[in-house]
């Protein structure tokens, strides 16, 4: 357990549905991130905060996805009219500004299942 | 994006070997990467990092090692035990911001 939690683990909607996933870092912690992994595929990322600051977003963003972090603590991870290419597991990693190592703490991730 | 990619999928060896597994990277100004163990149902964790300056870190049981010249990486594990059995991911970051950008993965096997 790194201490990031993320719910919920597992998600089946209908496509067109509109899903929202949150995410706790660590609460020290004032990065976060949220990346997009299929099977066998490496996380891609797909935006960060910098406490309540949304400072990157990954062309692979479309508009039917948004994501808050309105008190630069918990997030969440918005998608609407979902597809089935969305279909995907949903990684939120923190880290800590200055710390000696850039390490990203993931959670256990979010599994969406579109039908 | 970049492209970072792994030589080899999958991986099988046998408990106590050491286990060599590759990454290749295409873009030059990558300065940071790191090493990834994925279980399974769960995200990845951090395992070892290497800045661009350097050409070997070593850490317990593991060692990476950066060949800036063929844009190569490498994350040996001595003495492989069953737990090692992951998914193993290479990491870059080229420090123009905070995204990593990760391989496709090389599944290792412990055989015990």
């Amino acid at each position: 357990d790194t201490g990031v939690s993320q719910d919920p683990r597992h998600k089946i909607t209908k496509r067109g549905q509109n899903v929202t996933f949150r995410c706790d870092p660590i609460s020290e912690h004032n990065r976060l991130y949220w990346y997009r992994q299929t099977l066998g595929q490496g996380p891609e990322f797909l935006t960060y905060f910098q406490n309540e600051a949304q400072l990157e977003k990954s062309r692979l963003l479309s508009d039917r996805f948004s994501a808050e972090r309105p008190k630069g603590s918990f997030s969440t991870l918005e998608i609407q009219r979902t597809e089935q290419g969305d279909s995907a597991m949903y990684l939120c990693a923190s880290s800590l500004q200055g710390a000696p190592r850039n390490e990203q703490f993931f959670g256990p991730g979010t599994r969406l299942t579109v039908l | 994006g970049e492209s970072v990619g792994l030589h080899l999928p999958t991986l099988s060896v046998q408990e106590g070997d050491n286990s060599i597994i590759n990454c290749a990277y295409s873009n030059s100004a990558s300065d940071y990467f790191i090493w990834y163990k994925q279980e399974s149902g769960k995200g990845p964790q951090f395992i070892i990092d290497i800045r661009s300056n350097m050409d070997k870190r070593q850490g317990q049981r593991v060692t990476v090692l950066l060949n800036k010249t063929v844009k190569h990486l490498s994350l040996q594990i001595a003495a492989t035990q069953p737990g090692d059995s992951a998914v193993y991911f290479c990491a870059e970051n080229n420090g123009a911001g905070n995204q990593f950008y990760f391989g496709t993965g090389t599944s290792l096997t412990v055989i015990p």
